[in-house]
């Protein structure tokens, strides 16, 4: 079966210092992969979306940045962290082909301080 | 473009009673609809979805949502709502003019449910 693995679960990082997340799937090939943004429990904010390695989308322009090194693995960093980048990030996937939901990890909590 | 709306930010249900957490849609084309469910300081969990076929859809955990087109709507439905049903609840539609499975999500509802 497939999973979705998140790391790390939570992160407290000063403004200006540098940020990497990681997003890792297992149990599947060619995934689609999405990063997401969620602000004070409510809305989700779709930042990228990957088709494929080193395929990048953006969604919005931000001070965030992602990449794909590998067919399942999606990163999402950053050079210099705002406060406005706290939020709790979602990483999903969706099969390549065909009308399958979305499946979502188990998230980031980032306090920017 | 697509767009769901979530017209109430909570819905507060005693255990027992049935539930209804309201989802309303703007799509061109034929709408690809979906529930998830959020615990607190979790990731989404899917519920249902509506591709095509019957109307009344069938998820997890007893939960149910009926696609109504007449109304533009896809509300979650329970017969019977547990305490532990208490989470933050989303509808989502399908993007079909980005060429891959973006979804577009409300703003969320938060059902407590008491005891």
């Amino acid at each position: 079966s497939q999973t979705i693995h998140q790391w790390p679960a939570t992160l407290v990082q000063p403004v200006g210092s540098p940020l990497s997340l990681e997003c890792t799937v297992e149990g599947t090939s060619n995934p689609n992969l999405y990063w997401y943004r969620q602000a004070a429990g409510r809305g989700l904010q779709l930042l990228f979306y990957s088709v494929g390695i080193g395929q990048i989308s953006s969604e919005v322009p931000q001070n965030l940045s992602a990449s794909r090194p590998q067919d399942r693995q999606f990163i999402l960093s950053s050079k210099k962290l705002l406060l406005s980048d706290s939020g709790f990030y979602l990483c999903a996937w969706t099969p390549g082909l065909g009308d399958s939901e979305q499946f979502f990890g188990p998230g980031t909590r980032l306090t920017v301080l | 473009a697509q767009s769901v709306a979530q017209p109430e930010d909570q819905v507060n249900v005693a255990e027992g009673n049935p539930l209804t957490v309201k989802c309303t849609y703007s799509v061109s084309g034929n709408p690809y609809l979906f529930w998830y469910v959020q615990y607190p300081n979790r990731g989404l969990q899917f519920l249902l979805k509506y591709i095509t076929g019957d109307n009344l859809v069938k998820g997890s955990y007893g939960f149910e949502a009926e696609f109504n087109k007449s109304q533009t709507s896809f509300h979650l439905k329970k017969p019977s709502a547990l305490v532990s049903d208490s989470a933050l609840y989303f509808c989502a539609v399908r993007d079909h003019y980005t060429g891959f499975q973006k979804l577009v999500f409300g703003t969320g509802t938060r059902l407590l449910v008491s005891p």
